[in-house]
């Protein structure tokens, strides 16, 4: 089976300018959680959404980041104007059920904003 | 507010020794526990996932206790392998609330 698919694995770019990061959950999973690991505060939630519906978005750092789910099998999670900062990975998971837990996290996406 | 802390930080031991990786979280009213690893430059991959109503799991050479009265899991390597170098993170979901809250990691070196 294929895991959670992120894009693109690693994203360089200048301050100012806009960042979609990408992910496609597990098939059949309803839960998709967006995170962001940096060394300083490890993993921190930024939102998540259950059966395509953000259900707790407490976590988004400020209004340049927001996070869509058009639909079960697609999230994008977008930063605008991006800052050096942002600069992190960005981890989405997915899971099966609202509190059956079990997280797949997918490879990252690795933002550099210069 | 859910509180989960790691202890060591660092570890690095022998090939073969037999370890223990220790989790502790603050309110003992949670979901679940789960404990991933990650390796350098990758993602999280979940190793064992214990119920609030279980005590341990076992995958392997892994096992992992969970005594929610003390708030404290514990992750047992047996006959460790320089394969299993990596970080070990925990993470806890609150009760009735869909949110892994993680700890910061113990980070595991296994040399020949």
């Amino acid at each position: 089976d294929a895991g959670v698919i992120q894009s693109p694995r690693h994203e360089v770019t200048e301050m100012g300018q806009e960042v979609t990061l990408r992910c496609k959950p597990i098939s059949g999973h309803n839960s998709l959680f967006w995170y962001r690991q940096t060394m300083m505060r490890g993993l921190e939630l930024l939102i998540y959404f259950n059966n395509n519906v953000p259900i707790d978005d407490s976590g988004m750092p400020e209004d340049r980041f927001s996070a869509k789910m058009p639909n079960a099998s697609f999230s994008t999670l977008k930063i605008q104007p991006s800052e050096p900062r942002d600069s992190a990975v960005y981890f989405c998971a997915s899971s099966k059920g609202q509190n059956t837990g079990e997280l797949f996290f997918g490879e990252g996406s690795r933002l550099t904003v210069l | 507010k859910q509180e989960v802390t790691q202890i060591p930080a660092a570890l690095s031991v022998p090939e073969g020794e037999n370890l223990v990786l220790n989790c502790s979280f603050t309110d003992s009213a949670i979901y679940n526990l789960q404990w991933f690893r990650q390796d350098p430059g990758k993602g999280l991959t979940s190793l064992l996932l214990i119920q609030s109503s279980q005590r341990e799991q076992t995958s392997g050479r892994l096992n992992a206790s969970l005594d929610k009265s003390s708030g404290r899991s514990t992750l047992y390597i047996a006959a460790s392998q320089p394969g299993d170098s990596a970080t070990y993170l925990c993470a806890v979901i609150p009760g009735g609330y869909n949110k892994l809250i993680f700890g910061a990691g113990t980070r595991l070196a296994v040399h020949p």
